[in-house]
């Protein structure tokens, strides 16, 4: 059974720092990977989505990589700005199946003016 | 182009009544998928519609029922409402768009449920 964790659960950093969000998942038997950021109380914006045949894709100051072989994904923001500040979750889309995502339950992150 | 849609934005129901929530896919998307995102935790898969028939199932009771029409909008219907079927429900449509088939899912804003 596909689990998808995310740490750290809750993040503050100051204003322009670079930072490092982290997903793990348990079955590297993956479709593909996409990371989507969640303002309070609204939906989901798809940030970037990654192949399982790929090794990263870059969008503006975002920087999401894979290593299927290790489980692992990480969300790289670069210059962090307030308007990041958001909850920022993983989901992973299984190999064979029904195409459906297994999410993690998120990264709060809030960034200081 | 548009993005999906959901209605309504907000609903108050009392345990034991039955809700119908509706979904518009984004233009040219056949795939309809439909999450549940309790307080604090990541959305869960409850099922898919592809071309009007389900297409995988999460784990969610028979209460939880939906249906996709030849516009491929969508509804998800629960029935004996439970405290905690409160949650935000996320409708997210995908598949072929002018013919070319898209891995994304695009999430509506969600109805937010709350039972009382």
């Amino acid at each position: 059974k596909q689990e998808v964790t995310q740490i750290p659960a809750a993040l503050s950093v100051p204003e322009g720092e670079n930072l490092v969000l982290n997903c793990s998942f348990t079955d590297s038997a993956i479709y593909n990977l996409q990371w989507f950021r969640q303002d309070p109380g609204k939906g989901l914006t798809s940030l970037l989505l990654i192949q399982s045949s790929q090794r990263e894709q870059t969008s503006g100051r975002l920087n999401a990589s894979l290593d299927k072989s290790s489980g692992r994904s990480t969300l790289y923001i670069a210059a962090s700005q307030p308007g990041d500040s958001a909850t920022y979750l993983c989901a992973v889309a299984r190999a064979s199946g029904t195409y459906k995502y297994i999410f993690g339950t998120g990264t709060r992150l809030k960034v200081l003016a | 182009e548009t993005g999906v849609t959901q209605s309504p934005t907000h609903l108050i129901k009392t345990r034991g009544q039955q809700v119908t929530l509706r979904c518009s896919s984004q233009s040219g998307h056949n795939t309809v998928s439909w999450y549940q995102q309790a307080l604090g935790q990541g959305p869960q898969f409850i099922f898919q519609y592809y071309r009007e028939e389900e297409n995988g199932r999460g784990n969610f009771p028979p209460r939880f029922s939906g249906l996709q029409f030849p516009n491929y909008s969508s509804e998800l219907n629960v029935n004996a409402l439970e405290l905690d079927d409160s949650a935000l429900y996320l409708c997210a449509s995908s598949g072929a768009a002018s013919g070319s088939w898209t891995d994304t899912q695009y999430f509506g804003p969600g109805t937010r449920l709350t039972v009382l």
